[in-house]
């Protein structure tokens, strides 16, 4: 079984400082991990992906993730907060033939000007 | 441009009503997924595909049925609209390799 869990619904960082949000996830089989991000009424959009190989990944819009297995955690970060990067952004989970995700309940960033 | 289409992108029905949410894709992929998503509760998994001519259970499929009778489209049905189906579904489409579902834009429905 697979599961998600995001630390925090909402976040909130002011322009130009560090955004780091939190996943945690819990696999029987090795992980595959994302990070979707959602602007308000669109779909999702991919921001980066862990498959296999360097667990420091890089994405779009300056966005990166390092998939530590020791603590089962995928966290998001961006150096730089954007106004443009006010999004709701969602971690998931994927494992086995059948590719599903499992997504988690996702984190609202709110970037303070 | 290629991707998932999703029909209709709005529609407001009445208790009991039936409907069907259709998703096409156009990258030949084998595994499509329909999701709801509410808010606080993330994306929630009702049905999903691995190839034309199969479907199996999510987290939620009670109250939906699904159909992909054809590669390129996976079908959501409704047979009786409850309010607690008040939901943005989405659809999804992913092809071995790409390692990233290709979601489409949403069906915002809404039953009174």
């Amino acid at each position: 079984a697979q599961s998600v869990t995001q630390l925090g619904s909402h976040v909130s960082v002011s322009e130009g400082a560090l955004v780091l949000l939190r996943c945690n996830y819990s696999s029987s089989v090795p992980p595959y991990l994302f990070w979707y991000v959602q602007y308000p009424n669109q779909g999702l959009q991919l921001l980066l992906k862990y498959t296999t190989g360097a667990t420091l990944v890089k994405g779009i819009n300056g966005f990166e993730a390092e998939f530590k297995k020791s603590e089962t955690s995928f966290h998001l970060t961006k150096p730089s907060a954007h106004m443009s990067d006010a999004a709701e952004y969602f971690c998931a989970v994927s494992g086995g033939g059948t590719y599903k995700y499992i997504f988690g309940t996702g984190t609202r960033l709110k970037v303070l000007a | 441009n290629a991707g998932v289409t999703q029909t209709p992108k709005f529609r407001v029905l009445k208790t009991g009503q039936s409907m069907t949410l259709l998703c096409a894709q156009d990258m030949n992929h084998e595994y499509m997924y329909w999701y709801r998503q509410d808010p606080g509760m993330g994306l929630r998994l009702i049905h999903y595909s691995v190839g034309e001519g199969t479907t199996a259970k999510g987290e939620v499929p009670d109250g939906y049925n699904v159909s992909r009778l054809k590669k390129q489209n996976f079908l959501l049905g409704l047979e009786s609209a409850a309010p607690s189906q008040t939901s943005v579904y989405f659809c999804a489409s992913f092809g071995q390799g790409n390692y990233g579902y290709t979601f489409g834009s949403g069906t915002r429905l809404t039953v009174v």
